[in-house]
């Protein structure tokens, strides 16, 4: 089955600071990669996704590239915002009797 | 795309007391459906998720079950509760394919 190693936090940064968060995953055969957001006290929502390789996802200014060769979904953004303070998960689906599978959440503070 | 309803938002039990939390599904027809646990307000502990009526299957032994008694609805259930069952719960669903995951708002079960 999928499995996902998500960068632990927590993430502590400075508003207009660059934000990287790692994940990497294995899967059997070819997933789509997601980036999910979790506000505090609500469900996750999709944030990006990428379908097959080399693909870059991007959102309110988060991007993320589908790289086959490193099975790493890297989530990116250039200027970070308070509003951005939410947990991040990582996410490989492959459909079909696969589970899903996240990674343990990546938690981001930002400060003004 | 999907829409999950989850209820209650919010419920404090007692030790010992039953539980039902109910999960229904519109937008799509024969998810996948997912029941997690979130604690620490981070990692996502998969409990239960099924690919079809009346089929369950179970990643962590505990005292919990589910049930799916229709294609769009997926019940958690317990007959009598542990202080240890305490937690954020949230219900998700994915239409089939490398498709993204839909999440309800989750419940906040406080056993006291």
């Amino acid at each position: 089955g999928n499995s996902v190693t998500q960068m632990e936090g927590p993430v502590t940064l400075s508003e207009e600071a660059f934000l990287t968060i790692n994940c990497t995953y294995t899967a059997t055969g070819y997933p789509s990669l997601f980036w999910y957001v979790q506000y505090p006290g609500e469900g996750l929502q999709l944030l990006l996704k990428a379908t097959k390789a080399d693909d870059k996802g991007s959102n309110k200014g988060f991007e993320a590239t589908y790289r086959k060769e490193t099975t790493s979904f890297h989530l990116e953004k250039g200027s970070v915002q308070v509003s951005d303070s939410a947990v991040y998960f990582c996410a490989p689906t492959q459909g079909g009797s696969e589970k899903l599978v996240f990674g343990k959440g990546t938690k981001l503070t930002v400060n003004p | 795309s999907q829409t999950i309803h989850q209820w209650p938002a919010t419920l404090v039990q007692p030790v010992g007391s039953p539980l039902s939390l109910e999960c229904t599904v519109e937008g799509t027809s024969n998810p996948n459906l997912y029941w997690y646990r979130q604690a620490a307000g981070r990692g996502l502990q998969l409990l239960f998720y099924s690919v079809g009526i009346g089929q369950i299957s179970s990643e962590v032994p505990q005292n919990l079950s589910a049930s799916r008694p229709q294609d769009r609805q997926f019940i958690l259930s317990s007959k009598k509760l542990l202080l240890s069952d305490s937690g954020f719960y949230l219900c998700a669903s994915t239409g089939g394919g490398n498709t993204e995951a839909f999440f309800g708002q989750g419940t906040r079960l406080t056993v006291v």
